[in-house]
């Protein structure tokens, strides 16, 4: 079966540091792969999308970036965080269109 | 431009009684719709979908209905349980798009 990971689950960082947040899916191939963001008491925003390996579609611009080096892997990225960064975010996959299923979530506070 | 909105923040239903949770789109492009559960610092649980070409599915306690000629869907759960208690998201996509779209959530709550 298909599990995801995504880590740190916790971090509090200071403004101006970087972030690098990582994904991995696990039990399929040629994902599609996808970072969200809940801001405190707010919906959930698409950040990026990736359907292949080196394909990163960005959603909104801002101060972060995507990464897909790997098939099953994605990484969320910043040189410097600013404090509108903190937030929920979570990766997800998806095959085929189908049914988009989340990780575990990582919780950034940026102070 | 909110493409998915769910208009009511929050909902207090009695356990036992019947949730309605309400999503409405505005892009006539979508044709694939989901509805998740989210509990705080977790990451959502995929609930139930339903594609363009039906107007219900059903799936135990939970029914999605559509109503394309409205763009509306809803989520109705019978009976509720303390444990639905969480926050509600519906999301939809457009085919081969593979960028699913979601509300701001509705939070139910259900009273013992």
């Amino acid at each position: 079966s298909q599990t995801i990971h995504q880590w740190p689950a916790t971090l509090v960082q200071p403004v101006g540091s970087p972030l690098s947040l990582e994904c991995t899916v696990e039990g399929t191939s040629n994902p599609n792969l996808y970072w969200y963001r809940q801001a405190a008491g707010r919906g959930l925003q698409l950040l990026f999308y990736s359907v292949g390996i080196g394909q990163i579609s960005s959603e909104v611009p801002q101060n972060l970036s995507a990464s897909r080096p790997q098939d099953r892997q994605f990484i969320l990225s910043s040189k410097k965080l600013l404090l509108s960064d903190s937030g929920f975010y979570l990766c997800a996959w998806s095959v085929a269109g189908n049914t988009i299923y989340f990780g575990e979530g990582s919780w950034l506070t940026v102070v | 431009d909110q493409q998915v909105k769910q208009n009511s923040p929050s909902l207090s239903v009695q356990e036992g009684r019947i949730s309605i949770l309400n999503c409405d789109y505005t892009n006539s492009m979508f044709d694939y719709f989901l509805w998740y559960k989210k509990y705080p610092a977790e990451g959502p649980t995929f609930l139930i979908s339903i594609s363009s070409i039906k107007d219900k599915n059903e799936d135990g306690r939970f029914t999605v209905f559509l109503n394309k000629s409205a763009k509306h869907l809803s989520l109705h759960i019978v009976p509720s349980q303390p444990g639905d208690s969480a926050v509600y998201f519906c999301a939809a996509s457009a085919g081969g798009t593979y960028k699913y779209i979601f509300g701001t959530g509705t939070r139910l709550k259900v009273l013992a």
